[in-house]
């Protein structure tokens, strides 16, 4: 089972939809969460973290969080062409001041004009 | 600008060269890592330095070898690397190595012929 997991996609939403981009973790004890924004070509952009139950909004960004269920996702709402990148999700492998960064393989989104 | 500068962006070496990747960071972070970013694979974590010093090796062949002189600067270097090297590798840095967000660079894209 991977750590950290992502559905690939692609997903495709029309513009001004709302994306839902999903992620599961199996290490109980993770305690921060994190979305990267990856461009093609370009280097992964922090976008939301995240780390108590419940919802944090930023902007058009949603990020939510279900520690009961090991369950992390993004919602995009209003989603523009510009969002159309890959999707990372991290979790803070263990607790204390020992943890390290574990990354799904990401998410496609493609948003359509 | 993500205040993390990667130096080559583009690299095309034999099996036999060798050569060097730098990484420079105007963040006033104290730990550096390396990833290793394959096709339709996730992250995979390389190196953690934490104040100069190596906190983690994740079983990375020897033919990569890392080097932080100081907590700004953080090299890659490479020897008598295979084909299955070729990879996009980034840099990143956190205040410290407990996990926090990490901030990326726009990595090298090494390919080895």
């Amino acid at each position: 089972q991977k750590e950290v997991e992502q559905n690939s996609g692609p997903l495709s939403v029309p513009e001004g939809a709302i994306a839902s981009l999903n992620c599961t973790y199996s290490d109980r004890v993770s305690q921060s969460f994190f979305w990267y924004r990856q461009y093609s070509g370009k280097s992964p952009e922090l976008i939301m973290s995240i780390y108590s139950n419940g919802d944090k909004e930023d902007g058009r960004f949603t990020a939510q969080l279900n520690k009961a269920s090991q369950y992390v996702s993004l919602l995009i709402r209003d989603s523009q062409p510009s969002d159309s990148a890959t999707y990372l999700c991290a979790a803070r492998r263990g607790s204390g001041n020992t943890g390290k960064l574990i990354f799904g393989q990401g998410t496609t989104l493609q948003v359509k004009p | 600008e993500t205040g993390v500068t990667q130096t080559p962006r583009h690299l095309v070496m034999g099996m036999t060269n060798k050569k060097s990747l730098k990484c420079e960071q105007h963040l006033g972070h104290n730990a550096m890592y390396w990833y290793k970013q394959s096709a339709k694979k996730p992250l995979e974590l390389m190196f953690v330095y934490s104040l100069e010093e190596r906190v983690e090796n994740n079983s990375v062949p020897s033919r990569f070898s890392p080097e932080c002189p100081n907590s700004s600067h953080l090299f890659l270097h490479l020897h008598t690397l295979q084909p299955e090297d070729s990879a996009l590798y980034l840099c990143a840095s956190s205040q410290d190595h407990a996990g926090g967000p990490q901030h990326f660079g726009d990595g090298t894209r090494l390919s080895i012929l």
